[in-house]
């Protein structure tokens, strides 16, 4: 089973900064966060991790609270081709570990003009 | 362009045929994963493999085969003991297990 909660929805206006709430409260020291967004009928892409420090690329931030048991996922100025469902999941690394994903059922953005 | 490819894009099938789904990177990747996606669901995984000549069950791989006889391929089949095969089929490889998954972009699966 997925290790994370997100909620089902969310709208944001365009040009707008999008906020993407998750929770992994079971997360183990070893378990990253990973963000993956999937518009439809398309491949999920991914779009960033992290362990516990904030991460930022040219495609989002992801910032981890202290106690690492939530998340958020920041799209700094949402396009309308942001539109997608988002996943947030945590996943074990290390050598001896097979390296899969475990999807949960994301978050829906919508966002609007 | 390195990436992943999945071929068909579409694929109709009668029931009772087994049906094969084409994965190939050229990324240079050591792992390899099948997901399966149904509609206003999350990807579930069928099959993956971390080296060549080498593969492990994921959480459905009931009426699923694999292979892994070289790197940049892992070709799926779907066979006739798949109760329910419509789908949306999903490839992805990452170069070890704690970089990335890259994705292909699917292949939907019919079968009537």
């Amino acid at each position: 089973d997925a290790k994370t909660t997100q909620p089902p929805s969310m709208d944001c206006a365009e040009g707008r900064a999008a906020n993407l709430p998750c929770n992994h409260s079971t997360i183990s020291g070893n378990e990253y966060v990973y963000w993956y967004r999937q518009i439809h009928s398309q491949g999920p892409q991914y779009i960033i991790h992290g362990l516990k420090n904030n991460e930022t690329n040219e495609m989002a931030s992801l910032i981890i609270t202290e106690d690492r048991k939530s998340s958020t996922l920041i799209l700094p100025h949402a396009t309308l081709r942001d539109t997608a469902v988002y996943y947030c999941i945590v996943r074990v690394t290390g050598s001896s570990n097979t390296g899969k994903l475990i999807f949960g059922q994301g978050t829906t953005l919508q966002v609007k003009p | 362009d390195g990436g992943i490819t999945q071929s068909p894009k579409y694929l109709f099938r009668k029931e009772g045929q087994n049906v094969t789904l084409s994965c190939e990177q050229n990324l240079n990747h050591d792992a390899m994963y099948w997901y399966r996606q149904d509609p206003g669901q999350g990807l579930r995984l069928i099959y993956y493999s971390q080296i060549v000549n080498d593969f492990q069950k994921g959480d459905i791989a009931e009426g699923y085969s694999v292979s892994r006889e070289k790197k940049e391929s892992f070709p799926l089949t779907v066979t006739s003991a798949q109760k329910n095969p419509t789908a949306f089929y999903l490839c992805a490889s990452c170069r070890q297990t704690n970089s990335p998954l890259h994705f292909g972009n699917g292949t939907r699966l019919t079968v009537t």
